[in-house]
């Protein structure tokens, strides 16, 4: 089944304490996505990939960090999370590029950062 | 800058009703594509429907349809025949130029029974 799998799919952590989101995608798409999900705000990019080893930060990248060294897996790491991170996140991708091709999105996960 | 925005925060219909969703648009860019996802409670993000701004003809998906007004920058989806599992937040979005897609704020639907 082609899907987007993001895990964990809930999370509570602390300030300070470093953590990973992953995303696998299972369809050989070149283009991914991070988003966050805040009430009233809808959702907005955090960073982006346009194929392997290829990055690029979003409207909201403060906090974040992301590495693609293969092209099915693009995890999202918050070497220091605080409050204000608590959000809901979506992992998408692509076949190709950013805007025409329809997202595929993984799950979400709750993150909350107390 | 591109953005878009969806005033009705949260909408009512009646189950078999026609219910229709706002979006207006905003952008310089003269190719572009709109869509509209649906995130029931599972919050899951699915697809419903997709308009490409070069085509004149308003995009249909079983009962749901848009009104792609281009230059009003007016991007409205109807759902016809309302069911249950049609309650859901519906977003609106923008896709152009840059490599992402602009979102709205999202529009609640509740269906009554």
């Amino acid at each position: 089944e082609a899907q987007v799998t993001q895990n964990p799919r809930y999370l509570i952590t602390v300030t300070g304490k470093k953590l990973t989101v992953t995303c696998s995608q299972n369809m050989n798409h070149e283009y991914m996505s991070w988003y966050r999900q805040d009430p009233g705000l809808g959702l907005r990019q955090i960073y982006y990939s346009m194929n392997v080893e290829v990055t690029d930060k979003g409207d909201v990248p403060e906090g974040y960090k992301v590495s693609r060294k293969e092209k099915r897996n693009f995890p999202l790491i918050l070497e220091s999370p605080s409050p204000n991170q608590t959000s809901l996140y979506f992992c998408a991708s692509s076949f190709v590029g950013g805007w025409y091709s329809p997202l595929h999105f993984g799950n979400g996960t709750r993150l909350t950062v107390t | 800058a591109q953005t878009v925005t969806q005033s009705q925060p949260e909408m009512s219909v009646q189950e078999a009703e026609t219910v229709t969703l706002s979006c207006t648009y905003d952008t310089s860019e003269s190719d572009y594509y709109l869509f509209w996802y649906k995130q029931p409670p599972s919050r899951q993000m699915i697809l419903v429907i997709r308009q490409e701004a070069y085509k004149q003809q308003n995009a249909t998906e079983n009962r749901f349809s848009v009104n792609f007004q281009k230059a009003a920058k007016s991007f409205s989806l109807k759902i016809s025949d309302s069911q249950l599992g049609d309650a859901a937040m519906y977003f609106c979005a923008l896709g152009g130029a840059t490599n992402k897609l602009i979102f709205g704020t999202g529009t609640l639907l509740a269906v009554q029974p």
